[in-house]
């Protein structure tokens, strides 16, 4: 069955220090994945996706992910946090069961807190 | 620089009063996403369209929601009748493709059942 697991649901982090995220999912398919940002009040804007491509996606303000196969994770990184990126972060996985059918499942989100 | 609106954007009602949502999608996207986002649940998937033909509404109470596209400018979620437990933030997202493409939100819509 499709499920996504973000290891952590608050992370704290001071302004200046790396930002690790983590994901890990399932799919009985070849899934595409994907992180999405959300601010306060806000709806949800796309971080960066991974379809299948290159490992290593880089995505905006500075975030990146990598694809792991056989450790079936996603974990989203950033070198240095800034204050600006306190919110909630989700992994998405989206698998195709049937032509022409998606699956989109939403992980339960990982809230970034920045300290100055 | 084109986006996804909802209306109204907060909404609070009386239990059992009928509510309906808007949502435009971006024009030329094909694909309509209805979501759920509460603190208890997080982001459900409602129902989603692709070129205004639903394909997925298994995440949606079928006995008071239902979702529909008059046409490709305009998505619509209704609750008849609504439920306190209904009170959420909804929001719709666009997109143009199949699965591997990325979803534009809307702001939501903000919806207080009492």
């Amino acid at each position: 069955a499709q499920s996504v697991t973000q290891l952590d649901s608050h992370v704290s982090v001071s302004e200046g220090t790396p930002v690790l995220l983590r994901c890990n999912y399932s799919s009985s398919y070849s899934p595409s994945l994907f992180w999405y940002v959300q601010h306060p009040n806000k709806g949800l804007q796309l971080l960066l996706k991974y379809t299948s491509a290159a490992t290593l996606v880089k995505g905006i303000n500075g975030f990146e992910a990598e694809f792991k196969k056989s450790e079936t994770s996603f974990h989203l990184t950033k070198p240095s946090a800034h204050m600006s990126d306190a919110a909630e972060y989700f992994c998405v996985v989206s698998e195709s069961p049937t032509s022409g059918t998606y699956k989109y499942i939403f992980g339960t989100g990982t809230r970034l807190k920045v300290l100055a | 620089d084109a986006r996804v609106t909802q209306t109204p954007r907060h909404k609070v009602t009386e239990m059992g009063q009928e509510v309906t949502m808007r949502c435009q999608p971006i024009l030329g996207h094909n694909t309509v996403f209805w979501y759920r986002q509460t603190m208890m649940q997080g982001l459900e998937l409602l129902a989603y369209f692709r070129n205004r033909a639903p394909l997925d509404d298994s995440g949606m109470p079928k006995d008071r929601f239902s979702a529909e596209m008059p046409d490709a400018t305009l998505a619509t979620l209704k609750i008849q009748p609504s439920e306190p437990r209904d009170s959420a933030v909804y929001f719709c997202a666009s997109g143009l493709g199949q699965g591997d493409y990325e979803q534009y939100f809307g702001p939501g819509t903000r919806l207080t059942v009492t």
